[in-house]
């Protein structure tokens, strides 16, 4: 079964620093999503990336699957206190299944 | 914005008790998933349906869980009785078909005690 493994597991930054997320897989990656979730509530979504050198970005956000697709990066540009969160990536493990196996979340604090 | 609804946010329920979640998907989203999340962990998925039927529940414990969507529409998931280790937050998402990126509802946070 696949398996994703973020890092780091948490992340403390100050206001103003940029910041990167990694997830890793033990397979190949069929589609990669990113979320975002708050403390106690549902999952935002944030980014789909499907080909291998994909990159989208939106806002100050910008997330990059590299060739091989076995690992994604979400990098954030001058973080502000709104970006914090727990971060998630998913992969679809058979590709078209729609079904999504998740990372354990790398939660982010924004320091003022 | 269309948004996936879910019913109750909250529920505290004693070990033992029967409790139930209600999702409704958004309009014409023919997939609906109920996924699991216990603290510091990421999602699991429990349970996937297309229309009325159900594609997986291989993750499902079907000796105490339990999930219909009668009519293809909106969705109940049900656990008795319920045991200390069920305490989680339950997700519910759709999508339409063949669209990757679905939408996740707010999520009902389970304590049981």
């Amino acid at each position: 079964s696949q398996e994703l493994e973020q890092s780091p597991q948490s992340l403390i930054v100050q206001e103003g620093k940029n910041l990167t997320i990694n997830c890793t897989s033990s397979k190949t990656l069929y589609g990669l999503y990113w979320y975002k979730q708050k403390y106690g509530e549902g999952l935002i979504f944030l980014m789909m990336l499907q080909k291998g050198g994909e990159e989208k970005s939106h806002e100050k956000i910008t997330a990059k699957l590299d060739e091989k697709k076995q690992q994604s990066s979400l990098h954030i540009t001058a973080s502000q206190p709104s970006h914090a969160g727990i971060y998630l990536c998913g992969a679809d493990p058979r590709g078209g299944s729609e079904k999504l196996v998740f990372g354990k979340g790398t939660k982010l604090t924004v320091n003022p | 914005e269309a948004e996936v609804a879910q019913s109750p946010r909250y529920k505290i329920t004693e070990k033992s008790q029967a409790v139930a979640f209600w999702c409704d998907p958004i309009s014409g989203h023919a997939t609906l998933y109920w996924y699991r999340q216990i603290l510091g962990q990421g999602p699991e998925l429990l349970v996937q349906f297309q229309d009325e039927s159900v594609v997986d529940d291989s993750q499902l414990p079907k000796d105490r869980f339990s999930a219909e969507r009668l009519k293809g529409v909106d969705s109940t998931l049900k656990i008795q009785p319920a045991e200390l280790g069920d305490s989680a937050m339950y997700l519910c998402a759709s999508s339409s078909r063949g669209n990757y990126g679905y939408t996740f509802g707010s999520g009902t946070r389970l304590t049981v005690v």
